[in-house]
């Protein structure tokens, strides 16, 4: 089945530490996203990939790195510089630019 | 960046019933799409449409661009349509700016 996998869907994070998030598609699209997600509210973007070895800052990029190595991975490192990491991460992906988003089911990060 | 306004913030539907969902936004835009949230938390493509009117089964969205609106009907609500549904607006880029959501509960 084509999609975005992405994993694990909960992980806790003792403070002070760096965790890495995992997003996979084989959907063959160019363009990948991470967005944030507080309770209750919208999602906002923290990183995006246009192409291969390319990635630029969304609106909440602080705290985060990302990679892309590969079309089909878009890893996302919280930091230890993120002061509130505590939320929900989806991932996504779509053909271009404008182009109709795919996400997958979410990552639930929790900091202890 | 472009500001999306979503309304109502909470709907409660009784099984059957009909309702429209709105997105106002402030700048105009090449890229709107509505989601529906799961309660598991995965976000669904419901719609992409930038202009014009779109079916899908029991929903249906109508965007006119040129008023900087957006709405989404659901028509004979079920139990599964419980969630909430976000609406997504850009120019013609990588990035979309998600409004707050609309949570929707349907009562059998």
């Amino acid at each position: 089945d084509g999609g975005i996998t992405q994993s694990p869907k909960y992980l806790f994070r003792k403070e002070g530490q760096n965790v890495t998030l995992s997003c996979e598609q084989n959907l063959n699209h160019d363009a990948m996203y991470w967005y944030r997600q507080d309770p209750g509210q919208g999602l906002r973007l923290i990183y995006y990939s246009q192409i291969v070895n390319d990635f630029q800052k969304g609106d909440i990029a602080e705290g985060y790195s990302v990679s892309r190595e590969k079309k089909e991975s878009f890893p996302l490192t919280v930091t230890s510089a993120q002061k509130n990491p505590t939320a929900f991460y989806l991932c996504a992906s779509s053909i271009g630019a404008g182009a109709k988003a795919f996400f997958g089911q979410g990552t639930r990060l929790t900091v202890v | 960046g472009i500001q999306v306004e979503q309304s109502p913030p909470d709907l409660i539907l009784q099984e059957g019933a009909n309702s429209t969902l709105r997105c106002n936004f402030s700048d105009s835009v090449n890229n709107l799409q509505w989601f529906h949230q799961n309660p598991w938390g995965q976000l669904i493509n419901l719609f992409y449409i930038p202009s014009g009117t779109k079916q899908n089964g029991r929903l249906s969205a109508t965007t006119v661009a040129t008023e900087r609106y957006s709405l989404l009907y659901i028509s004979s609500s079920q139990t599964t349509d419980s969630g909430v549904y976000f609406c997504a607006v850009g120019p013609n880029d990588y990035k979309l700016s998600f409004g707050a959501g609309t949570t929707v509960t349907v009562r059998a």
